[in-house]
């Protein structure tokens, strides 16, 4: 089991805006600024998408937005391509020695 | 250009022992956190293990705790993971990854493959 609540699956027509939530407590997500979400194709290495719960590191498409409220962060993806369908993951600075947690993953299905 | 290749993943027998290695190229990784994150087929990913700077401060998930260790060589800007015991649950797909001191992780190689199974 996960240290952090991803839904399993999410999906959207191309040109739609989907959000997926990630869930934790006041000692990951809602105690830190620190979540990241990540992008995995299938056979792929994870891409760093939003760091520091809404930041975009150089090249990410602004269609990509992160925030948080509470203890449960999100992550945005509006104006849907193909190319988004992919399994995302969340993760959070545990400020233990652990260092991160991760989500158990959502599959993005672009319909 | 910052760049992690793994190596050493292999097909072993429940009980065996196997080297995964990690060479890193590039400005980033001097005396940073290095890891090593896993993915079981099919399933998430699992941060476990990492040191940091040059070694001092190990940590190892409860999962693999007594039978793999860490370690660097920051001369030859390299991560092992040395793992013993291995289980049929130890199966996955092994990736290199440089976190930051805030759990980001902006570097990961492409990853190697271990099965365990007899």
């Amino acid at each position: 089991q996960s240290a952090l609540t991803q839904p399993a699956s999410v999906s959207g027509s191309p040109g739609q805006s989907i959000t997926i939530s990630c869930t934790g407590t006041s000692d990951d997500v809602g105690g830190y600024n620190y979540v990241s979400w990540y992008q995995q194709h299938p056979g792929k290495a994870p891409k760093l998408m939003i760091f520091d719960v809404s930041d975009r590191p150089s090249g990410v498409s602004d269609r990509f937005s992160g925030s948080r409220s509470g203890d449960t962060a999100s992550l945005t993806i509006s104006g849907l391509q193909a190319e988004d369908e992919a399994d995302y993951y969340c993760s959070s600075y545990t400020g233990s020695g652990t260092l991160v947690v991760f989500g158990g993953g959502t599959k993005l299905t672009v319909l | 250009q910052e760049q992690l290749v793994e190596s050493g993943g292999n097909l072993v027998k429940p009980g065996g022992s196997l080297r995964l290695s990690c060479a890193a190229s590039g400005s980033s990784f001097g005396d940073s956190y290095m890891s090593w994150i896993r993915q079981a087929p099919g399933k998430g990913l699992e941060l476990i293990s990492y040191v940091r700077g040059s070694g001092t401060y190990t940590y190892y998930a409860a999962s693999v705790k007594g039978r793999f260790t860490i370690s660097r060589d920051s001369a030859k800007s390299s991560l092992f993971l040395q793992m013993n015991s291995l289980r049929a649950e130890d199966t996955a797909v092994y990736y290199c990854a440089s976190p930051s001191v805030r759990g980001i992780i902006a570097y990961w190689g492409q990853g190697t493959l271990v099965t365990v199974s007899s």
